[in-house]
């Protein structure tokens, strides 16, 4: 099954740009990756679906134009233009691979963006 | 607007069976496309996928936990109920139900979660 990693912590001034990365595990390079906010008392929220090429397949309702996805290789980065405050959060990806009974979905370890 | 919503016993002694009950509106689970899986997350550790259904009964279930784990449908009552048995401390997590899109360009039940409800703690604890 793949693995996604991520950096436990990222930071960034307010106005400024992020890009947090998702590492698939190798094997998994074709996969798609679903990024997720999730702040303290509320679920999750989607943000973004994308595939190896960098396209979004789906945007999350009412994720703002700041919010962007690459893919390159293994990669999967959520880059974050002119950051505000509400944007400190956990970010985690999740990926799904197989079929029917040897189908698997998985989450990365998360990253905690401050907003400094 | 679509809304999830869990709800259950938030506190289970070791070995006890919990029943969750993830209440929705707003969608069909009888529409093609569509199902609603279940997510933990331990307090301070990443999210953990357990379960999911689809419109057609479908079911998907964490390798890990696949002996401990039911789901079940009822679309007369717009809900989703996931069974955990012989529960533990380490279950101690917040609990979401959340909507799953299938992406058609992959197949196979590839999709997102979205929307999400807004989680229940459960704490395993004698």
């Amino acid at each position: 099954q793949p693995m996604l990693t991520q950096p436990p912590s990222a930071s960034a001034s307010l106005g400024a740009s992020v890009t947090l990365t998702c590492t698939l595990s190798s094997a998994y390079g074709g996969s798609k990756v679903d990024w997720y906010q999730l702040k303290p008392g509320k679920g999750p929220q989607f943000v973004m679906r994308v595939d190896s090429g960098g396209i979004v397949v789906s945007r999350g309702d009412g994720i703002p134009d700041r919010f962007s996805v690459l893919g390159s290789g293994l990669n999967r980065f959520l880059t974050i233009k002119n950051i505000q405050e509400e944007d400190e959060s956990d970010y985690f990806c999740g990926a799904d691979h197989g079929s029917e009974s040897n189908f698997v979905e998985v989450f990365g370890g998360g990253t905690r963006l401050t907003v400094l | 607007q679509i809304t999830l919503k869990e709800s259950g016993r938030t506190l289970v002694k070791p070995t006890q069976t919990l029943t969750l009950t993830c209440s929705f509106s707003g969608f069909s689970l009888t529409t093609p496309g569509v199902g609603v899986g279940w997510i933990r997350q331990p307090p301070g550790e990443a999210l953990e996928w357990l379960a999911l259904i689809y419109w057609d009964d479908d079911t998907r279930y964490s390798p890990s936990l696949r002996s401990r784990l039911s789901i079940s449908k009822d679309t007369t009552k717009n809900q989703v109920a996931l069974t955990m048995t012989n529960m533990d401390p380490v279950d101690t997590a917040t609990y979401y139900c959340a909507r799953r899109l299938v992406d058609y360009s992959v197949g196979s039940g590839s999709g997102w979660f979205d929307p999400w409800g807004q989680g229940i703690l459960v704490t395993v604890s004698s």
